[in-house]
């Protein structure tokens, strides 16, 4: 099975603070994503890496910056929190092989970050 | 317009009920499908994939019309367990790893 880790389930901090969210796989996968989950919003991409130091623009990276120094591991950085990026945050990673139906996506159980 | 859309529900049905959740998508290009099923403050998980013939695993049942940029997911015989949203899932465009996800239709299966 698929496992995909999130370094905390809750955590709150001030604005101004530098957040740092970890996320680890264990199945070797290419590619890993940050999402961000807001009610009625959805599902919304922040960044995502499709190698080691790789990294591209998702939907919405403003505010947000991301590190994926080793292949299981990426990181997602909030340079100086604001009350708008309080919010579930989720990551995700998929095989990167070719092909459609290797597209799937494996997720993490989510951090819900509270900015006061 | 919506990348993917669906109708946000609720969908209140009693067990036993047969319920069917549609969704649209935008782009043409799209290759991959899924719904992904999302229990309450969980994460996403995959339920099924959807392929061009149509498929079916057990109690689900899921359609694509890519003509019409139509999927479709119908549940059979609803569990109670089956309260949950579910999230229509396609692929940004042509040989893109990225999803684009649905903001999920909420199922809920009363006694």
């Amino acid at each position: 099975d698929v496992k995909v880790t999130q370094s905390s389930r809750y955590l709150v901090k001030r604005t101004g603070e530098k957040v740092f969210l970890e996320c680890v796989q264990d199945m070797d996968h290419e590619n890993m994503f940050w999402y961000r989950q807001d009610p009625g919003l959805g599902l919304r991409l922040i960044y995502f890496s499709y190698d080691v130091k790789m990294k591209e623009k998702g939907d919405i990276p403003e505010g947000y910056s991301v590190s994926r120094e080793k292949k299981e591991r990426f990181s997602l950085i909030l340079e100086s929190a604001s009350t708008n990026q309080t919010s579930m945050y989720l990551c995700a990673s998929s095989s990167g092989l070719a092909g459609p139906r290797y597209n799937e996506q494996f997720f993490g159980p989510g951090t819900r970050l509270t900015v006061l | 317009r919506k990348e993917v859309e669906q109708d946000p529900g609720p969908f209140n049905v009693p067990e036993g009920a047969t319920v069917a959740f549609n969704c649209t998508y935008s782009n043409s290009a799209s290759q991959s499908f899924f719904w992904y099923r999302q229990d309450c403050r969980k994460e996403p998980k995959l339920l099924m994939s959807v392929y061009s013939s149509g498929n079916e695993d057990g109690r689900f049942t899921a359609q694509l019309n890519r003509a019409s940029q139509y999927i479709s997911l119908l549940i059979r015989d609803s569990k109670l367990s089956d309260s949950a949203t579910y999230l229509c899932v396609v692929n940004a465009g042509y040989n893109t790893d990225k999803l684009i996800f649905g903001t999920g239709t909420r199922l809920q299966v009363f006694p």
